[in-house]
């Protein structure tokens, strides 16, 4: 049983385009993550929910947008995609917030291509 | 806000050489992980050090927290090839982890 699934693991798109990636963890944790990893393999947060609740909303373009519909489930979905959006993204979890930096478990990542 | 270094970003060694990569804060950490990634892979939780001057073993690798709680360093004794990946160090940071840059190691057999 995979602990952080997320879908899909590879996707290429066009300019403009409209995409969601979705993620799911099945360890009972209360806060999920989402960071983009660029060419350079530098990770950087994007997002984090707490039990539903964003908590961090680092400075991300507003074309970006994350749903939590339940603690265990962390969307994101993306419009008008850039060429500047590929990269890696990474779904994570923590038993609860990062505040005293839980233990990450991050899913295989969907590489994102935008042509 | 803090920042996370970490030197160097590239190191290439033949197989049986040591192998150290170094995280440097700009602040006191309460805590430092180390992650490893390997090619085409996802990050991975290595190990948590909470204590100054920490030090810890997981067989061929050796972490320390230096003693002011603001560097680390993971040291890999005779690296195998099966060391190879991308090794980062996190600090927290206002609620969320803070990662370096990552050190990206290949090993000639």
């Amino acid at each position: 049983d995979t602990a952080v699934s997320q879908t899909p693991k590879y996707l290429v798109t066009q300019m403009g385009n409209d995409k969601s990636i979705k993620c799911e963890q099945n360890l009972g944790h209360d806060t999920m993550y989402w960071y983009k990893q660029d060419s350079k393999k530098f990770l950087k947060i994007m997002f984090s929910y707490n039990n539903k609740e964003l908590i961090i909303n680092e400075t991300v373009p507003n074309r970006f947008s994350p749903k939590s519909p339940d603690k265990a489930h962390l969307n994101l979905h993306i419009n008008s995609l850039e060429l500047g959006d590929s990269a890696v993204y990474f779904c994570a979890s923590s038993q609860t917030s990062q505040g005293t930096n839980e233990k990450l478990f991050f899913g295989s990542g969907t590489q994102l291509s935008v042509l | 806000g803090q920042q996370v270094m970490q030197i160097p970003q590239y190191q290439h060694v033949q197989e049986g050489e040591d192998f150290t990569t170094y995280c440097n804060s700009s602040t006191t950490l309460s805590n430092i992980q180390w992650y490893k990634q390997r090619p085409g892979g996802h990050p991975v939780f290595l190990i948590q050090l909470v204590k100054s001057g920490e030090v810890k073993k997981q067989k061929r690798l050796t972490f320390q927290f230096g003693e002011a709680k603001k560097n680390s360093s993971l040291h890999i004794t005779a690296t195998q090839t099966t060391d190879v990946g991308t090794y980062f160090c996190a600090g927290p940071n206002a609620g969320k982890s803070t990662f370096g840059d990552g050190t990206t190691l290949t090993v000639k057999p």
